[in-house]
């Protein structure tokens, strides 16, 4: 089954500095990788995804990044904010039609 | 339209009992899956139904089963509850499938095993 690893485990940026995240995932058949965000109390919801037809894609001041070949994919946040503040969940699907999580990073957005 | 319900919000049980979980999905969305959430753990798969019909399953104990019902609405089941077992659980619904479209998530349902 995929494996995917999530890096780091927390992150602390100062407000208006950039986050980024990174994953690994094992399955080289995996071709969807969705980025979710939990504030804390709250459900986790999808704030960007990627598909393997492309290598980057971008949504205001949020970028997912993915390379193929050495199966990896990032999270990037520009200019941080105090909202940005979550934990946040990389996944990759596998060729078994399920759906890995990372372990999540914690992100704290200094004011 | 209305979000993915989960119920109940917040239970505690005695080891060895068992438990109930109910998740009534987004109208029009036929996949229900079932995710632990434990500190340092992420989200941990524990399994998909899809039209009534199990459609994948995570590495959990045989303790942890489910069924969705023609109505979509699914329920997880736990016997034999350990301490281990406490968790958050959450349901998510979607389209098509786990695997290639976004999930909504319910707010879960807190177990407490004492």
């Amino acid at each position: 089954g995929e494996n995917v690893e999530q890096h780091p485990s927390t992150l602390s940026v100062q407000e208006g500095d950039s986050a980024v995240i990174k994953c690994t995932y094992s399955d080289s058949a995996s071709n969807y990788f969705p980025w979710y965000k939990q504030e804390l109390g709250k459900r986790p919801q999808l704030i960007i995804d990627i598909r393997s037809n492309v290598g980057e894609k971008k949504d205001q001041r949020i970028a997912v990044t993915l390379n193929k070949t050495a199966k990896h994919f990032s999270l990037h946040i520009t200019e941080t904010q105090p909202e940005d503040s979550a934990v946040y969940f990389c996944a990759a699907n596998s060729n078994d039609y399920k759906l890995s999580f990372g372990a999540g990073t914690t992100v704290t957005v200094r004011a | 339209k209305a979000g993915v319900t989960q119920t109940p919000r917040y239970l505690i049980k005695t080891r060895g009992q068992q438990v109930t979980l109910s998740c009534s999905p987004i109208s029009g969305h036929r996949s229900v899956s079932w995710y632990q959430q434990t500190p340092g753990q992420g989200l941990q798969f524990l399994f998909e139904y899809f039209s009534e019909t199990q459609r994948n399953k995570g590495n959990f104990p045989g303790r942890f089963s489910g069924r969705q019902f023609s109505n979509s609405r699914s329920e997880m089941n736990v016997s034999t509850l350990e301490l281990g077992d406490s968790a958050l659980y959450l349901c998510a619904s979607s389209l098509g499938g786990t695997s290639d479209g976004e999930l909504f998530f319910g707010e879960g349902s807190r177990l407490t095993v004492l």
